[in-house]
């Protein structure tokens, strides 16, 4: 079972809709949390954090259930531009370092 | 501001070849430092990572080794590359572990 695990989708998602995407953790040491969007042949780039207690910024919104070791991410009135692959992203302490463990992504694409 | 540089952006190897991949961060101190390696499709692989000058810690066997001879410069290298080495290359810094990792624009290498 692989350590973080989102699915693929494609989502396939007209303007304007609401999409949910879903991402699940196996150690429970986990410490931090993360999305991040990446565009076709770029580099990641950090799109939130995720707090326990849930935190929001403009259309998106992010989610973590630590008990049921859950993360989610959900965009509201969907853009053209959201267009892309979303990265869930988990944090864990290695000695003095963190360990990012990253999920395969799931790709977005909102149609006109 | 931090930047983060990764250069080049794209290299064609032929098989057998060495390799030497160049990252450097400015703005910031004694930042971690993370070399990924991402296969078309696929999410992020985490290669080495290093905490401080000449730490340095390898995730998985394999062809490459890496080097931190100064605080904000990560090198990715390999003595002979093998076609399988072949993927997109990102270069990252965080300022501990558990925090979040921003991302050099990335090398796209192609071993033929």
């Amino acid at each position: 079972r692989k350590e973080v695990e989102q699915d693929p989708g494609p989502f396939n998602v007209p303007e304007g809709a609401t999409v949910a995407f879903n991402c699940t953790y196996s150690n429970s040491a986990s410490q931090s949390f993360f999305w991040y969007r990446q565009d076709c042949r770029k580099e990641p780039k950090l799109l939130m954090s995720v707090y326990s207690s849930g935190n929001e910024d403009g259309r998106f919104t992010a989610q973590l259930n630590r008990a049921s070791q859950y993360i989610s991410l959900l965009i509201r009135d969907s853009k053209l531009s959201d267009s892309a692959t979303y990265l869930c992203v988990v944090n864990r302490r290695a000695g003095n370092a963190g360990k990012s463990t990253f999920g395969d992504g799931t790709t977005l694409t909102v149609k006109p | 501001s931090q930047t983060i540089h990764q250069w080049p952006a794209t290299l064609v190897q032929p098989v057998g070849s060495p390799l030497s991949l160049e990252c450097t961060v400015e703005g910031t101190s004694n930042p971690n430092l993370y070399w990924y390696r991402q296969a078309a499709g696929r999410g992020l692989q985490l290669l080495f990572y290093s905490v401080g000058i000449g730490q340095i810690s390898s995730e998985v066997p394999q062809n490459l080794s890496a080097s931190r001879p100064q605080d904000r410069q990560f090198i990715l290298s390999s003595k002979k590359l093998l076609l399988s080495d072949s993927g997109f290359y990102l270069c990252a810094w965080s300022v501990n572990g558990n925090t979040e990792a921003f991302f050099g624009q990335g090398t796209r290498l192609t071993v033929v």
